[in-house]
């Protein structure tokens, strides 16, 4: 059964980085049939996609935090990290890492989530 | 981008009774190969959201087959035949076409 686990930091200060490390287990992050995706969700509000990443490294990324956003990937270790800049208040959510299928029959399914990962932006 | 709207934003209901929830794309979501990429997910209490239904109508392995979804034009429902105690929390639809994948606002559903 593959598990996702979301790492990193709870508190982060305005106008820093967050980075997020997401580690996979029971199965392979090298898939040519997956995408690797962030998406978070602020309290009491409905998801946000972020972007995705294949093995290969190539990105995805919602236009609306492009210009402050990175997801890479190491398929040596299994893992997949976001990086979001200048963050403000308005970044505060619980940010999940999932498992994006790419495959023609299932395009964007997101069948495996890990438990996310509360991340508040505050002084 | 696509917008999903979702209806209605809350939804009590009756264990026993069906339930339907409607999702409506600001553009159709047909590809080339037939296929509608509409996604429902479930998210229960507490919980991140798990996957119901994913293109358009296929059940999710392990999903009761009381839950079904259905296509018309750019109009999508998730259909409840019995509503079941466990069946509450936030159901999402959400858009696989084009980049950036988009959520719907949310139905609420609780017990009556």
């Amino acid at each position: 059964q593959l598990q996702l686990q979301e790492s990193g930091p709870g508190l982060v200060q305005p106008s820093e980085t967050l980075s997020l490390t997401c580690t996979v287990s029971g199965g392979s992050i090298s898939s040519t049939t997956d995408h690797w995706a962030w998406i978070r969700q602020p309290p009491g509000k409905g998801p946000e996609w972020i972007g995705s990443i294949s093995y290969v490294g190539t990105t995805y990324y919602n236009p609306s935090l492009r210009s402050r956003v990175t997801i890479t990937i190491d398929t040596s270790k299994n893992q997949f990290s976001l990086r979001l800049s200048s963050l403000t208040a308005a970044d505060t959510a619980r940010y999940y890492c999932a498992k994006e299928d790419r495959r023609a029959s299932a395009r964007g399914r997101l069948e495996y989530w890990g438990q996310g990962m509360l991340v508040t932006v505050s002084s | 981008d696509i917008v999903m709207t979702q209806s209605p934003l809350s939804l009590p209901v009756t264990p026993g009774e069906p339930a339907s929830i409607s999702c409506k794309s600001s553009q159709s979501l047909v590809y080339i190969n037939g296929i509608n990429y509409l996604d429902w997910y479930l998210q229960k209490p507490g919980k991140s959201p798990q996957l119901l239904i994913y293109s358009g109508s296929i059940r999710a392995s392990g999903v009761p087959d009381r839950f079904s979804g259905s296509v018309s034009g750019t109009d999508f429902t998730l259909k409840i035949s019995t509503v079941e105690a466990e069946d509450v929390g936030v159901y999402y639809c959400m858009q696989a076409l084009q980049t950036p994948w988009a959520f719907g606002q949310g139905t609420k559903v609780e017990i009556k």
